[in-house]
């Protein structure tokens, strides 16, 4: 199947840092990205769509300042925590569907753990 | 916002058992996912349903598109050790190339050996 990367696989930062967070689909291209955010034992929450070319759709109640996304090409999109907190800590994890695609060709990364000190 | 009702939220079962785990909507859901996440990993696509009755199965795993497209149930067959995981269904409410998944909360389940 597709497979989709994502860099770095964990990150830690100080409270105030900016951290970038890459997804990039290997071996398809990527007209849709998906973010998702997940708590420990929770579900998978969006946070943003991002098509290629286009600003990114983000869900209420996402800052879409503080997560800035860009979706520059078929291959990759980039997430970026700007000033990041102890709260955004997370486990981030992107999603990607190709171009064309029917409904069940949307592949997720391994995912990013951010630990912000 | 769409939600969908996934239960149960936890299961412990013995090695050799069937399980099975159900999801519903209280909307029409045109395509029902089942995926996989591994401790941190990203979730993996199990089964993919989109036709109302379509019951598929992958190697242990059945999963089946209810009839009135508000409901989707997977079954793993004879569990083993590597079945543990969160299984999460999702789904598409209405027909469109790039509305977002929505996700249920997972079944977390664990096998004993």
């Amino acid at each position: 199947g597709a497979v989709v990367s994502q860099h770095p696989s964990w990150v830690i930062c100080k409270s105030g840092t900016s951290v970038k967070i890459e997804c990039r689909s290997l071996d398809f291209q990527a007209t849709t990205m998906f973010w998702y955010r997940q708590f420990p034992k929770q579900s998978l929450m969006l946070m943003a769509t991002s098509n290629e070319g286009s600003k990114a759709t983000y869900e209420q109640g996402v800052e879409k300042d503080k997560f800035l996304i860009n979706h520059a090409s078929l291959t990759l999109s980039t997430l970026t925590v700007t000033s990041a907190h102890p709260e955004d800590s997370s486990f981030y994890i992107c999603s990607a569907r190709a171009a064309g695609a029917g409904l069940n060709e949307q592949f997720f990364g391994p995912g990013t753990r951010l630990t912000v000190l | 916002g769409q939600q969908l009702n996934q239960s149960p939220q936890s299961m412990f079962i013995q090695e050799g058992e069937d399980v099975s785990m159900n999801c519903t909507s209280s909307s029409i859901f045109n395509t029902w996912l089942w995926y996989k996440q591994d401790p941190g990993e990203g979730p993996v696509l199990l089964i993919a349903l989109y036709k109302a009755g379509e019951l598929t199965s992958n190697g242990r795993l059945t999963a089946q598109f209810g009839i009135t497209r508000k409901d989707s149930f997977l079954n793993i067959s004879a569990s083993i050790p590597s079945d543990v995981g969160i299984y999460f269904c999702a789904g598409h409410p209405r027909f469109s190339g790039n509305t977002p998944l929505v996700f249920g909360k997972g079944t977390r389940l664990s096998v004993i050996a």
